[in-house]
């Protein structure tokens, strides 16, 4: 069975600092995606980055960071920087070679001045 | 601009009302699916549909149903709401395949009394 676990239900990171959020996957799929989203207080799902599976570069999109360890199954996000306005919800998600995307239970990360 | 819309955005109703959700995307995308999140487990599937008469039941399908008679909208219909369905609902919609970007809709915010 396929399986997500984010193991950090909230986070604090200064304002400017980076910050690491942690993404472990389980999956007997040869191939699949990686995702993570962003859920701000207004309650939207943002998509930030996705790395697929046989991708041999560490996705990256502006601040957004994927550091994927596929022999570990991690593919934890890092934020560089952070800016207050990161405060959110961010949710991990893999899908495989079905048709269903997984998502793990989220971390809440707070950014302070 | 590409998007998924859902419809009505928040909604208070009462126990063994019927109602619908309506969520219509502007992709053309093939793939379309309900979630529900709540507190803690992330975002479930409800349902999801491959194309036009195809759907095929989620992780949490009990109490809910679906129909896909055109490519664009999949609503969401529950025929005898609960208090246990109080939660926030997500549409979504994407091309298909294992590392295409799931496009969300903005929530719908359901209080069953």
């Amino acid at each position: 069975a396929q399986k997500i676990t984010q193991t950090q239900p909230g986070m604090f990171v200064q304002e400017k600092e980076a910050v690491t959020l942690d993404c472990t996957y389980d999956t007997s799929d040869p191939s699949y995606g990686l995702f993570w989203y962003k859920q701000p207080s207004s309650g939207e799902m943002i998509f930030l980055i996705y790395q697929g599976s046989y991708d041999q570069q560490n996705a990256t999109e502006g601040r957004y960071s994927l550091n994927f360890q596929k022999a570990r199954k991690s593919a934890n996000l890092v934020i560089s920087a952070s800016q207050l306005g990161d405060s959110a919800m961010y949710f991990c998600a893999m899908r495989g070679l079905t048709d269903k995307l997984i998502f793990g239970t989220g971390t809440r990360l707070q950014v302070f001045p | 601009e590409a998007q998924v819309t859902q419809n009505p955005r928040y909604l208070i109703t009462v126990t063994g009302k019927k109602l619908t959700v309506t969520c219509s995307q502007n992709m053309n995308h093939e793939y379309m699916s309900w979630y529900r999140q709540d507190p803690g487990l992330g975002l479930r599937q409800i349902y999801y549909s491959m194309n036009v008469e195809v759907t095929d039941k989620g992780d949490v399908p009990e109490g809910y149903k679906v129909s896909r008679k055109e490519k664009r909208n999949f609503p969401l219909i529950l025929e005898s709401p609960s208090p246990n369905q109080t939660s926030l609902y997500f549409c979504a919609s994407w091309g298909g395949g294992a590392l295409d970007e799931q496009f969300f809709g903005p929530g719908t915010r359901l209080t069953v009394l």
